[in-house]
């Protein structure tokens, strides 16, 4: 059973447009929402994390916008660079020692 | 200097055989965990350790047996290996329970059971 629900599952961009990656979530207890991006090969690396009590957090290009009402959460990505395909995970802490990941989206931006 | 190391990085095996995974962290974290992530690229905890002690089991089954020695180490065993055994596995470590810094992953072992 799946905690964090996201979509899409893949997006195509044009360098320089805007990713948009969008999570929703049940369980009010999950106390933050990192996003995690995966290259071929490689593990999954933090990208840029909120908590609930901010309605958003900006880390250079990549932003979480946050909605506690609609327990919804998304990242968006401006100016995309093609270095910046990969492929993106949100996801949310219910306790201490686990998180719930979504599914995934693939993004691939076209130079 | 890597944070989080994981030996093999592919491991290919016959039906039924028993396999071990190493794990190692050089970041001080209290906190180490596997993860399995599908075919699809779907992510799934397994196990959490805190300070050598199991504290999260998944439902995984009973032919797992993960075993942490140090706060630095943590190994997976899996015997009897499946065809549905198939997949990456992924060691993390963290600290606190990965507020704020999250939790730093390995790069992975590839397990095919053929």
């Amino acid at each position: 059973q799946q905690q964090v629900k996201q979509s899409p599952q893949s997006l195509i961009v044009q360098k320089g447009g805007i990713s948009i990656i969008n999570c929703a979530y049940e369980n009010t207890a999950f106390d933050y929402f990192p996003w995690y991006q995966q290259f071929p090969g490689k593990g999954p690396a933090l990208l840029i994390a909120i908590r609930p009590d901010v309605s958003e957090k900006k880390e250079g290009r990549f932003t979480i916008s946050f909605n506690k009402s609609a327990k919804q959460f998304s990242l968006h990505i401006m100016d995309s660079q093609p270095g910046d395909s990969a492929t993106y995970f949100c996801a949310a802490r219910p306790d201490d020692y686990k998180l719930s990941f979504g599914a995934g989206t693939t993004v691939t931006v076209r130079a | 200097d890597t944070a989080v190391s994981q030996t093999p990085k592919y491991l290919v095996t016959q039906m039924g055989n028993d396999k071990s995974i190493k794990c190692e962290q050089n970041l001080g974290h209290d906190t180490m965990y596997w993860y399995k992530q599908d075919s699809k690229k779907f992510l799934k905890i397994m196990f959490s350790y805190n300070n050598k002690e199991l504290i999260i089991n998944e439902t995984v089954p009973n032919r797992f047996s993960p075993k942490s020695p140090d706060k630095a180490h943590l190994n997976l065993h899996i015997n009897s290996l499946e065809l549905g055994d198939s997949a990456v596995y992924f060691c993390a470590s963290s600290q606190d329970g990965g507020l704020p810094y999250g939790y730093t992953f390995g790069s992975g072992t590839r397990l095919t059971v053929v």
